[in-house]
C-alpha cells in the first residue's frame, strides 16, 4: 500500500525567500510521485511528477523536487517565493504499475507575505 | 470549455435527500475518479473506474455509489445525504495510454452542503 505524509499543514514565507514543502512517502513498490497545486476556488493542477527518470524534477512556475529513495522523500522547493505562489499544495503517490489510483497527502497551505 | 466538467458546481440539500453529482469529460480518457476534499484531510478517494465495466471502491466508499454510463460520464450518488458528507467533491480522469503514471486531470469541483 502507498501513503504520503506532508510535514507541516501551513508554511509561511516572505516574498523572495526559499520555499520548502516537505513530503515523505511509503510504498511497497517503486513509486510515482506528484505535486499538485490548488489555487483558491479552483481545482488541482499538476506542478511536477517523478516517474523513475531523473531524480531532480523541474516543474512549472520555477518549482522543483528531488526524489531521495534513501530518505523516502520528495520535497518541493522554489528558490524565491512570489505572492502568486500562495496556494495549497498536495503531494501524491501511485504505484508504478497499472491499476493504481493516486493517494494524496493532507496538503500544505503556503502563505507568502510582502 | 473545460475538459472535465462537473455539475452542479454548488448544491445545498437536506439530510435524507438523494443527490447526484455528474462528471463528463472530453479528453477521451478511460479512467475516471471521484475524490472528496475536506479541510485538513486532503483528498480522499471515493470510487474509481478504469473502463465502463469496471468500478472500484476507494478508501471512503460507504454512503456513496457510482455509475459509469459511458466512457465520458461518471456520476456519484448519495442515496441518503447526511451532514458529514458536506465537502468539496472532485472528479478526475487519467489515460492508460500515456506513461501509465497515474497523472490526474481534475474538474473544478462540486461543493455540496448537507443541512
Amino acid at each position: 500500500a502507498q501513503s504520503v505524509t506532508q510535514l507541516g499543514s501551513h508554511v509561511s514565507v516572505s516574498e523572495g525567500a526559499l520555499v520548502l514543502l516537505r513530503c515523505n512517502y511509503s510504498s511497497s513498490v517503486p513509486p510515482y510521485l506528484f505535486w499538485y497545486v490548488q489555487y483558491p476556488n479552483q481545482g488541482l493542477q499538476l506542478l511536477l511528477k517523478y516517474t523513475s527518470a531523473a531524480t531532480l524534477v523541474k516543474g512549472i512556475n520555477g518549482f522543483e523536487a528531488e526524489f531521495k529513495k534513501s530518505e523516502t522523500s520528495f520535497h518541493l522547493t522554489k528558490p524565491s517565493a512570489h505572492m502568486s505562489d500562495a496556494a495549497e499544495y498536495f503531494c501524491a503517490v501511485s504505484a508504478s504499475q497499472a491499476g493504481t489510483a493516486l493517494i494524496f497527502g493532507k496538503g500544505t497551505t503556503l502563505s507568502v507575505s510582502s | 470549455d473545460a475538459d472535465v466538467t462537473q455539475t452542479p458546481r454548488n448544491r445545498i440539500t437536506k439530510t435524507g435527500k438523494r443527490i447526484m453529482l455528474e462528471c463528463s469529460q472530453t479528453k477521451g480518457h478511460d479512467r475516471m475518479y471521484w475524490y472528496r476534499q475536506d479541510p485538513g484531510l486532503g483528498l480522499r478517494l471515493i470510487y474509481y473506474s478504469f473502463d465502463v465495466k469496471d468500478i472500484n471502491k476507494g478508501e471512503i466508499s460507504d454512503g456513496y455509489s457510482v455509475s459509469r454510463q459511458a466512457q465520458a460520464k461518471f456520476s456519484l450518488s448519495l442515496e441518503s445525504a447526511i451532514p458529514n458528507q458536506t465537502a468539496l467533491y472532485f472528479c478526475a480522469t487519467s489515460d492508460l495510454r500515456t506513461l501509465n503514471t497515474g497523472e490526474l486531470f481534475f474538474g473544478e469541483g462540486s461543493r455540496l452542503t448537507v443541512l
